[in-house]
């Protein structure tokens, strides 16, 4: 197991196209979190899962969001109607302690 | 509501040189842990190093360390005989617990750090 693995690396979409995105986390961590970073900030919070379960969502989640981790595997990211606005880095961690982060998945909303 | 600021946008640096990266943070909490995360091209963030609150004692981490003040809520990174392969953004941040036992990381906004040849 080499790492938190996220795909697609990049996304080109156009606005009010749906999107989703794949997060494969270390095998053996139970907690998975999605963060986004837009460009020139640091990583804000979306949501957080305990194996299955998703326990935590921010704000920053809007109704046009879902986040869902089917048998405390992997995780999906999906955006619906995408806006220019959604344009960022979306990240993927995955802890037992320590945070691992994968390489993002960085979204482009043309 | 926790909060980082990262004050110094940019810094740039000659190879061998020390730098420093300011952080300060506001939290009510008394336990906590704060850490220093790079971000170079790649993308992936990486830890630098982590420092728990109830410790006095500054962490360091072979060429990195930390100066945490924390009736000042500050918690300043130093590089000392700077690599080329430090060249990256770095963020503060701050471990808020969120629920069982999970955490979220609060980052600051970032420092854009060169090491010049």
């Amino acid at each position: 197991d080499t790492g938190v693995s996220q795909d697609p690396r990049h996304k080109i979409t156009k606005r009010g196209q749906n999107v989703t995105f794949r997060c494969d986390p270390i095998s053996e961590h139970n907690r998975l979190y999605w963060y986004r970073q837009t460009l020139g900030q640091g990583p804000e919070f979306l949501t957080y899962f305990q194996n299955e379960a998703q326990l935590e969502k921010s704000r920053l989640l809007s109704d046009r969001f879902s986040a869902e981790r089917p048998k405390g595997s992997f995780s999906t990211l999906e955006i619906q109607r995408t806006e220019q606005g959604d344009s960022a880095m979306y990240l993927c961690a995955s802890s037992l302690a320590d945070y691992t982060f994968g390489s993002g998945t960085r979204l482009t909303v043309v | 509501a926790q909060t980082v600021t990262q004050s110094q946008p940019e810094m740039s640096v000659q190879e061998a040189e020390t730098v420093t990266l300011s952080c300060t943070y506001d939290t009510s909490e008394n336990n906590y842990y704060l850490f220093w995360y790079k971000q170079p091209p790649s993308r992936q963030m990486i830890l630098v190093i982590r420092q728990e609150a109830y410790k006095q004692q500054n962490a360091t981490e072979n060429r990195f360390s930390v100066n945490f003040q924390k009736a000042a809520k500050s918690f300043s990174l130093k590089i000392s005989d700077s690599q080329l392969g430090d060249t990256a953004m770095y963020f503060c941040a701050f471990m808020k617990y969120i629920i069982q036992g999970a955490q979220k990381l609060v980052f600051g906004q970032g420092t854009r750090l060169t090491i010049n040849p």
